[in-house]
């Protein structure tokens, strides 16, 4: 059984470009959590999602940030106009349900120059 | 206040000793426990995952919660090299949607 998948692991952009950022879950599991990790910083969650609704975005900046969780395929959290505080490692973790472990994947390393 | 509070150590240990790994918390609210293993620059991994308080064993590790002190606590027996990582409490509430993360503890294990 797969793990929670993410990709890409490492991303570079420069200040003012998008990224896209993928993560698809354990297989059964449908609730979808992204996190945030900077430096010297425990990790933050961001938004919630289950398939096609987003449930909880109250750790989401409220510009420029969006995210995601299809019908069919993976998870998408949408960065645009990146500026250089946006590099960090963002996290996707997949659960069965909600109150129930939540599962991480190893992370997209994004970094903004 | 932070939510969570966790020593970010760092902490080094011979081979073989035990180890204690702490977290306190503020909000009473929170019924689910867990602690994750982070190696550098990999993804956290799940390794213990407690409901309210009393005690958890699996293996080497066990997990201890105290919520009328609002303690967390992982101890590790005849402690490895390659237990050298980041340790992670995280907590939730019930019917909560995200978890609260404590910063980490570096841990390093010296053969």
């Amino acid at each position: 059984n797969a793990g929670v998948m993410q990709n890409p692991r490492h991303l570079v952009r420069r200040r003012g470009q998008e990224a896209r950022l993928r993560c698809s879950p354990m297989k059964g599991h449908s609730h979808v959590y992204w996190y945030r990790q900077l430096p010297e910083e425990g990790l933050k969650f961001m938004v919630y999602l289950q398939k096609e609704n987003i449930i909880d975005e109250s750790g989401m900046p409220k510009e420029r940030f969006s995210a995601e969780f299809p019908k069919e395929g993976p998870s998408i959290l949408r960065i645009q106009q990146v500026v250089r505080g946006d590099s960090a490692a963002y996290f996707c973790a997949s659960s069965p349900s909600r109150d129930n472990e939540q599962y991480f994947g190893p992370g997209t390393r994004l970094t903004v120059t | 206040q932070k939510e969570v509070e966790q020593d970010p150590g760092p902490l080094s240990v011979p081979e073989g000793a035990i180890v204690s790994l702490n977290c306190t918390y503020s909000n009473s609210a929170f019924q689910y426990f867990m602690w994750y293993r982070q190696y550098s620059r990999k993804g956290p991994e799940l390794l213990m995952y407690t409901y309210s308080s009393g005690n958890k064993e699996d293996g080497r590790f066990t997990a201890q919660v105290d919520k009328s002190s609002k303690y967390i606590s992982l101890f590790i027996r005849d402690s490895q090299p390659s237990d050298s990582a980041t340790y992670l409490c995280a907590m939730s509430a019930a019917g909560a949607n995200n978890l609260f993360f404590g910063t980490g503890t570096r841990l390093t294990v010296i053969p």
